[in-house]
């Protein structure tokens, strides 16, 4: 089966960094995402991870370790607009297509 | 990057009734998906359309209730049918290409209520 977990609601305080961590277990893994989505508005793509590693973007970064079905976003400098709901997603190859499993969201609250 | 637009954005709609949503992307892409998003929850894959065949459906979705087509490789609709409130969800669209791309673009939504 799939499962994806990640925690529910984080806070943190402008210009901090954050972690949000993911865990996973899939049987067709092939990627792991990043989502942002902020309240009435539809997922925005951040990263995406295949290798086992770190990718920097900016004020985001996205670990994998594949081997232990594990996966962070770190957020650097924290903005106030950086309060959003972050989506884990694994991309699980099956049937002979991708499909993007989504985990529950973070609800990441910025606060001055 | 791929530019989807779906619509309508919102409705409100009868129980009982049947809504269609249309997607139509700005190139040609092989695989469409369709989520929900029930208030306050995180996305549910529904079906994958693939042109030229049968939708494939998730554990829980039923090809009667959410019938789906795609006939390009532009274009493709989500109908939600016999529609009750417990139907209330935003559905989104997206687009991917196989193995070898980034499913990374959504459609920005249609925000449906069911009264």
């Amino acid at each position: 089966g799939q499962n994806i977990d990640q925690p529910t609601e984080m806070t943190a305080t402008e210009g901090a960094i954050v972690q949000i961590n993911c865990t996973y277990q899939t049987s067709g893994f092939n990627g792991l995402f990043w989502y942002q989505q902020h309240a009435g508005e539809a997922p925005t793509f951040l990263s995406y991870n295949v290798l086992d590693g770190l990718e920097e973007k900016g004020r985001f970064s996205s670990f994998l370790s594949r081997s232990k079905g594990y996966s962070y976003l770190l957020l650097k400098e924290l903005q106030m607009k950086d309060s959003a709901s972050y989506l884990c997603a694994v991309r699980d190859w099956a049937g002979g297509y991708n499909k993007l499993i989504f985990g529950a969201g973070t609800r990441l609250a910025v606060h001055p | 990057s791929a530019v989807i637009s779906q619509k309508p954005s919102r409705d409100i709609c009868q129980r009982g009734t049947s809504l269609t949503i249309q997607c139509q992307v700005d190139s040609q892409v092989t695989m469409m998906f369709w989520y929900r998003q029930q208030p306050g929850q995180s996305l549910t894959l529904i079906a994958t359309a693939n042109q030229g065949s049968e939708a494939t459906y998730e554990s829980g979705f039923v090809i009667d209730k959410f019938p789906i087509s795609r006939p390009n490789l532009t274009f493709s609709t989500l109908t939600v049918s016999n529609m009750s409130p417990e139907d209330s969800s935003i559905y989104l669209c997206s687009v991917g290409e196989g193995q070898g791309s980034v499913e990374a673009f959504f459609g920005q939504g249609t925000r449906l209520t069911v009264v």
